[in-house]
């Protein structure tokens, strides 16, 4: 079966980082994704990883380690504009994506 | 990337009635688009996959019956919510698979549906 577990609320201060957390279990690994999704918007692509590793794009970097069944999302300098669930989502077979069960940050003044 | 859009971006029905939903791709061929349901406060999921020709792939627990999918064009795949009840309230979003990667899957804007 496809496992993929995130905390569900995380709560930060506006200037700080945070990092969001994921595991998976899943039957294939094609790559994992992180999406930003404002309440009533769909999905924004975030990044992408399928080498473990880090990647950094601009505020926002994303790491991966495949034999952990690990990943995380770190966002640095927070903004009030990043409250928002944040979703890891594995490809596991055929571009197919499995989501997980999204965090909710909120930042705060 | 690609533009998707959908129609209507929200819509209330009764209970009974059944409510059509348009997943559009306007700049790019789609053999394949996603249909996902996405409940308050939960993560995406799945419903099924909708084959350009052919019928679609529905995910375990989803009535093929109840969710009817037609992708009669490469820019067109609607969703008819038949029979709609309460429970059937949610957001649904559709997405187009380039058919390159999965980094290439582009999300519409999504449809959200109250049925009373």
């Amino acid at each position: 079966g496809q496992n993929i577990d995130q905390p569900t609320e995380m709560t930060a201060t506006e200037g700080a980082i945070v990092q969001i957390n994921c595991t998976y279990q899943t039957s294939g690994f094609n790559g994992l994704f992180w999406y930003q999704q404002h309440a009533g918007e769909a999905p924004t692509f975030l990044s992408y990883n399928v080498l473990d590793g880090l990647e950094e794009k601009g505020r926002f970097s994303s790491f991966l380690s495949r034999s952990k069944g690990y990943s995380y999302l770190l966002l640095k300098e927070l903004q009030m504009k990043d409250s928002a669930s944040y979703l890891c989502a594995v490809d596991n077979a055929g571009n197919m994506l499995t989501f997980g069960g999204g965090t909710r940050l909120m930042v705060k003044p | 990337g690609a533009v998707v859009s959908q129609h209507p971006s929200w819509v209330i029905c009764k209970s009974g009635t059944s409510v059509k939903i348009e997943c559009r791709s306007l700049d790019f061929q789609a053999t394949t688009m996603f249909w996902y349901r996405q409940f308050p406060k939960q993560s995406l999921m799945l419903m099924a996959t909708s084959n350009e020709g052919s019928k679609a792939t529905y995910e375990q627990g989803v009535e093929k019956d109840k969710f009817l999918i037609n992708h009669a064009s490469l820019t067109l795949s609607t969703l008819t919510v038949t029979s709609a009840h309460p429970e059937d309230s949610s957001f649904y979003i559709c997405s187009v698979d380039s058919g390159r990667s999965s980094y290439e899957q582009y999300f519409g804007p999504g449809t959200r549906l109250t049925v009373t």
